[in-house]
């Protein structure tokens, strides 16, 4: 099966900064990978995705890209603010399926210092 | 406005009680999902249902059960046979039409957390 590995843990960077959060697939044929934003007390909430057939792909301060061939994706979150900070996790899967394929990264902790 | 609810959002346990989480979505999605979250872990799902009186085991489904009578509720029960109950459940649901994009996007809810004392 899937196995999805997100690096850092914890990240921790200055307001109006960059955060880079980066994440592996293992699985050649996932052709499909949403980031999800979970703040403190709440459910993760889609916040951008992207599908295997574009290489980057840009919401305002977030971005998406994707290395079929190195099996890995990252988001860029730019002019960071205090309120990007929340837990962001990766996830990968076959785009023709349900949810119920999605693997999940183990989190990433982005901490936004005033 | 369209959400997902989950009750509640606290619950104490003790030990070999089992309790039942509440989950309810008038998104009209046809599909809902259990996941635990634990910390430092990522989102493990516990069972998924793409229709109303269907539903299926997912990677963690030892010591849960759940039931689908209606397509607006997904509840999940916590048995006296999960080992390592405490932990924060949340409930998601998406559109059930494989083959397309929209069946892979969750909408979760709020969360509940277990204690089990």
């Amino acid at each position: 099966g899937e196995n999805v590995e997100q690096h850092p843990s914890t990240l921790s960077v200055q307001e109006g900064d960059s955060a880079v959060i980066k994440c592996t697939y293992s699985d050649s044929a996932s052709n499909y990978f949403p980031w999800y934003k979970q703040e403190l007390g709440k459910g993760p909430q889609l916040i951008i995705d992207i599908r295997s057939n574009v290489g980057e792909k840009k919401d305002q301060r977030i971005a998406v890209t994707l290395n079929k061939t190195a099996k890995h994706f990252s988001l860029h979150i730019t002019e960071t603010q205090p309120e990007d900070s929340a837990v962001y996790f990766c996830a990968a899967s076959g785009m023709g399926g349900g949810a119920d394929g999605l693997t999940f990264g183990k989190g990433t902790h982005l901490i936004i210092q005033p | 406005d369209g959400g997902i609810t989950q009750s509640p959002k606290y619950l104490f346990r003790k030990e070999g009680q089992n309790v039942t989480l509440s989950c309810e979505q008038n998104l009209n999605h046809d599909a809902m999902y259990w996941y635990r979250q634990d910390p430092g872990q990522g989102l493990r799902l516990i069972y998924y249902s793409q229709i109303v009186n269907d539903f299926q085991k997912g990677d963690i489904a030892e010591g849960y059960s759940v039931s689908r009578e209606k397509k607006e509720s997904f509840p999940l029960t916590v048995t006296s046979a999960q080992k390592n109950p405490t932990a924060f459940y949340l409930c998601a649901s998406s559109t059930a039409v494989r083959g397309r994009g929209g069946a892979n996007v969750l909408t979760f809810g709020a969360g509940s957390r277990l204690t089990v004392l």
